[in-house]
C-alpha cells in the first residue's frame, strides 16, 4: 500500500522557521494537502494543492513541492502553531487518499 | 454556517453492530463528497473511505474494505458509517469531513464521534 513519510517531530524557537517534510513516490504526480491538528480538536486544512492557502489561514503558512517531497513551511513560528501536522495525498492512480504519519511541532 | 454535526459517543461490545452519522448543513449536501477519517487513541489520521452523496457511490481504503459500510441519505443530508460486527480494534475517534470542490482538500470537519468497543 502507498505510504507518505513524515518526521515524527520538529522543534523550533518562536520567531524561527519550521519546515516539515513529507515524502512519497507519487507526489510528483499528485497534489499534497496539509492539516493542522491541536489537542482535542478536529484537523484544519492549512495548505491545499501543494502550495495554496485557504482563506483564513495566516500567510506564515506556505507549501512547496520538489520531486518526491513536499514541504510545509511556517515562517515566524508562534506558540499557537504548536500542533500535529499531517500531509495527505493520493496513490499514483488517484484511487484513494493517504495520510502521512504526522509530525509533532514543538515551539520551544 | 457550513457545518457537519456528528452523532454522539458510543460504547459497544465486540460483535455488536453500530451506525454513526454525520449531518451537513449550510450548503448543498449533494455537491460535496464526504470522507470518513479514523484516529485511534494516540495515533495519526487514517482515511477510511468517501461517498458522493449525489449518487451514494462510495470508495474505500483497501485496508478497511469489507469491514465497514459508508452510506448516505440526501433527503436528510446525512452520511453514515456502519459496522455489522465491531472489534476491540475499532475503538477510535471517527471524523467526517467534507471534500472541497475547489480545494479538493477536506475543508470542513465534524466534531468527531468516539467509539469504544470493550467487553
Amino acid at each position: 500500500s502507498y505510504e507518505l513519510t513524515q518526521p515524527p517531530s520538529v522543534s523550533v524557537s518562536p520567531g524561527q522557521t519550521a519546515r516539515i517534510t513529507c515524502s512519497g513516490d507519487a507526489l510528483p504526480r499528485q497534489y499534497a494537502y496539509w492539516y493542522q491538528q491541536k489537542p482535542g480538536q478536529a484537523p484544519v486544512l492549512v495548505i491545499y494543492k501543494d502550495s495554496e492557502r485557504p482563506s483564513g489561514i495566516p500567510e506564515r503558512f506556505s507549501g512547496s513541492s520538489s520531486k518526491t517531497t513536499v514541504t510545509l513551511t511556517i515562517s515566524g513560528v508562534q506558540a499557537e502553531d504548536e500542533a500535529d501536522y499531517y500531509c495527505q495525498s493520493t496513490d499514483s492512480s488517484g484511487s484513494y487518499w493517504v495520510f502521512g504519519g504526522g509530525t509533532k511541532l514543538t515551539v520551544l | 454556517e457550513v457545518q457537519l454535526v456528528q452523532s454522539g459517543a458510543e460504547v459497544k461490545k465486540p460483535g455488536e453492530s453500530l451506525r454513526i452519522s454525520c449531518k451537513g448543513s449550510g450548503y448543498n449536501f449533494t455537491t460535496y463528497w464526504i470522507n470518513w477519517v479514523r484516529q485511534m487513541p494516540g495515533k495519526g489520521l487514517e482515511w477510511m473511505g468517501s461517498i458522493d452523496p449525489s449518487d451514494s457511490h462510495a470508495n474505500y481504503s483497501p485496508s478497511l474494505q469489507g469491514h465497514v459500510t459508508i452510506s448516505s441519505d440526501k433527503s436528510i443530508s446525512t452520511a453514515s458509517l456502519q459496522w455489522t460486527s465491531l472489534k476491540a480494534s475499532d475503538t477510535a475517534l471517527y471524523y467526517c469531513a467534507r471534500q472541497g470542490r475547489t480545494t479538493l482538500g477536506m475543508d470542513v470537519w465534524g466534531q468527531g464521534t468516539t467509539v469504544i468497543v470493550s467487553s
